[in-house]
């Protein structure tokens, strides 16, 4: 099994660009998400889905939208890159209730 | 809200030494309590889990036990390995106005063994 599939690895951006952050799961999961890591300060999860068709806002969500019109992928578009979004990104899955979560291995984005 | 408090790293030990990494956490309701690891260049891995009080997790020599009565679940290992090296999160898991369980996470702890 691949797991948590995240693309790409690396990505510098200028303010304003726009891209999107790719995340796939091959293990059937309900439940995906996406978290950036800052130093200092963990994970904070930005937005969270339970399911293909829904979404929800997490704890930092502004500046980024998803969608989920499958339960295989969860992308993670941001709208207007800012330099305050330079950040280690990652995607998680997991079925829903008290599971463990799979990480992907992480997106590192720069804006310059 | 839930919130996760993580001792400060970071921690530099001998190879063999015992190691105690603290974490404490606030939260309503009956959260489950997790130590994620997350070793250089990858994401996070489960390393243990307590999903009521008085449950000890247990995985690679590591412990934590979930104590509900100061709200803690400190990580031990009795004799680390310099393949240890690795960032530590204390994570919970709980639901807010009855929405889908989240994980909140601690800050993160780098831990450093030296041969």
């Amino acid at each position: 099994n691949a797991g948590v599939t995240q693309t790409p690895k690396f990505q510098v951006l200028k303010t304003g660009q726009s891209m999107t952050l790719q995340c796939a799961q091959d293990m059937n999961h309900e439940y995906m998400s996406w978290y950036r890591q800052d130093p200092g300060m963990g994970l904070r999860l930005i937005h969270y889905s339970v399911g293909a068709g829904i979404t929800d806002q997490g704890e930092v969500p502004n500046g980024y939208n998803v969608s989920r019109s499958t339960t295989e992928d969860f992308p993670l578009r941001l709208l207007s890159a800012a330099p305050s979004q330079t950040s280690v990104y990652f995607c998680a899955s997991r079925f829903t209730g008290v599971t463990e979560a799979f990480f992907g291995q992480g997106t590192r984005l720069t804006v310059v | 809200g839930n919130s996760v408090t993580q001792m400060e790293g970071p921690v530099t030990l001998s190879e063999e030494a015992f190691l105690t990494i603290n974490c404490t956490y606030t939260a309503t309701g009956y959260p489950s309590l997790f130590w994620y690891v997350q070793y250089p260049g990858e994401g996070l891995q489960l390393l243990l889990k307590a999903t009521k009080a008085d449950d000890k997790g247990s995985n690679k020599g590591f412990e934590a036990t979930y104590r509900k009565e100061t709200t803690s679940f400190h990580l031990e290992k009795g004799s680390v390995q310099v393949s240890d090296s690795a960032v530590y999160f204390c994570a919970l898991s709980a639901s807010l106005s009855g929405s889908a369980r989240q994980l909140t996470f601690g800050s993160g702890t780098q831990l450093t063994v030296l041969p």
